[in-house]
């Protein structure tokens, strides 16, 4: 069974930095590429960024271009999102998405993990 | 706003079908394939219909999609009480470079 366990959520003040982490297990992990779609309160999804399967291709949304970075490692079956000078507008559930790189094909999801910027 | 648009609601009754629009571009619905997901309340996205037409295993063959040009559509026959839920509407856009969503279309079973 597919199981992706997203953590490293909180509440921060804007400008500060937030790590999260995405614990992959269930699939071979190294065989997927992975993304990170948020959906603040209320709202619908948005994409944030995705990584191929071996970091060769990386994207970013344009509301989260140079100021977040994504990153994984195969050997831990991790996924890591490093969220720099965040913004109010950031605030949302964090969801980390197994899928393709180059389609809008998310085939498994985790339940998300909460980031609140507010001061 | 979200690239693609979709009717922010619908609705029917037991039993009907209903059909949810969501109208891109050529860049991405008019190039690449759509992809559905569905959202019950409280509950993480799931993957709904993917490619166009095809369902993953476990998907009832009530829901179907379709695409035609720069657009495409989401088909719930038989619609049941468990529908009702946020449905989402995604494809990959060659000019943004990454995947666009719609904006939601929110399904009430009266």
């Amino acid at each position: 069974e597919v199981q992706l366990v997203e953590s490293g959520g909180g509440l921060v003040q804007p400008g500060m930095s937030l790590r999260l982490s995405c614990a992959a297990s269930g699939f071979a992990f190294d065989d997927y590429a992975m993304h990170w779609v948020r959906q603040a309160p209320g709202k619908g999804l948005e994409w944030v960024s995705g990584i191929s399967w071996n970091s060769a291709n990386i994207a970013y949304g344009d509301s989260v271009k140079g100021r977040f970075s994504i990153s994984r490692d195969n050997g831990k079956n991790s996924l890591y999102l490093q969220m720099n000078s965040l913004r109010s507008e950031d605030t949302a559930l964090y969801f980390c998405a197994k899928g393709v790189f180059g389609e809008a094909v998310f085939d498994d999801w985790g339940q998300g993990t909460l980031v609140a910027v507010s001061s | 706003q979200f690239v693609l648009i979709q009717p922010p609601s619908a609705s029917g009754t037991p039993g009907q079908r209903v059909t949810i629009s969501c109208s891109g571009s050529s860049s991405n619905i008019g190039r690449n394939t759509v992809n559905w997901y569905q959202q019950l309340p409280g509950a993480a996205p799931i993957l709904l219909i993917f490619r166009h037409d095809q369902r993953p295993s476990g998907v009832p063959d009530r829901f179907s999609g379709s695409k035609s040009g720069t657009s495409a559509s989401l088909t719930i026959s038989g619609l049941q009480s468990e529908d009702e839920a946020d449905y989402y509407c995604a494809a990959w856009d060659d000019r943004l470079y990454g995947p666009v969503f719609g904006g939601g279309t929110k399904l009430t079973v009266l």
